[in-house]
């Protein structure tokens, strides 16, 4: 089984602009999940989707990042426009279930390392 | 908002020497997980614990959901040089339209030879 696809692996902006991220889920994976990893520190849940619906975005900063995934496959993330403390790795992990807890937790993409200059 | 406390932050071991590492949390979980993390790569799930007590292995890993539901703790026997990484515990609480994670901050595991 293909794993969760994240693309580009690294990105380096100057603050102020703006940048956007990808992920493509496991295959079947109704709900996808964006997580925000500052260095040394446990990743944060940004948005979770069910299909093409936002369950979470509570965490969310939504002045300046978005996120969507209009066909309930694939999803975006952006920043716009970017701050200094945007500099961390962003998680993409999608689960099979709505809760992910019964089939024992979520699959995660590599990731992508954004550092704002 | 709920928070986990992961112990120790850092570990210098000697290979073959086991590990233990422990997550404690203010509030319960219905679900305990254990992830390894290496440099540049997403984490990767090690043990997934579903009831409280519940004492489950996965190799040289051993893992506990404590019976308060508010802790867990990963062991690692005779560890070798690929067990350098970091360690998260993450919890999980499931039900109506939540179920995100929430991490510890990781506890660095280095094997010396």
């Amino acid at each position: 089984e293909a794993g969760v696809a994240q693309s580009p692996r690294y990105k380096i902006i100057e603050k102020r602009q703006s940048v956007a991220f990808w992920c493509n889920p496991i295959s079947g994976h109704a709900t996808l999940y964006w997580y925000q990893q500052i260095l040394g520190q446990g990743p944060k849940l940004l948005i979770q989707f069910q299909n093409n619906g936002v369950v979470d975005d509570s965490q969310l900063p939504k002045d300046r990042f978005s996120a969507e995934r209009l066909k309930g496959v694939d999803s975006t993330l952006k920043i716009q426009p970017a701050k200094l403390e945007d500099s961390a790795v962003y998680l993409c992990a999608s689960s099979l279930r709505r809760t992910g807890g019964a089939i024992g937790g979520y699959t995660f993409g590599s990731g992508t390392r954004l550092t704002v200059v | 908002g709920q928070q986990l406390n992961q112990s120790p932050q850092s570990m210098f071991i000697q290979e073959g020497e086991d590990v233990s590492m422990n997550c404690t949390s203010s509030s319960i979980f219905n679900t305990w997980l254990w992830y390894k993390q290496d440099p540049g790569e997403g984490p990767v799930l090690l043990i997934a614990l579903y009831k409280a007590g519940e004492l489950t292995s996965n190799g040289r890993l051993t893992a506990q959901f404590g019976i308060t539901r508010k802790d867990s703790f990963l062991n690692i026997s005779a560890s070798i040089p690929s067990d350098v990484g970091i360690y998260f515990c993450a919890g999980l609480n499931y039900g109506g339209s939540q179920g995100n994670l929430i991490f510890g901050k990781g506890t660095k595991l280095s094997v010396k030879p």
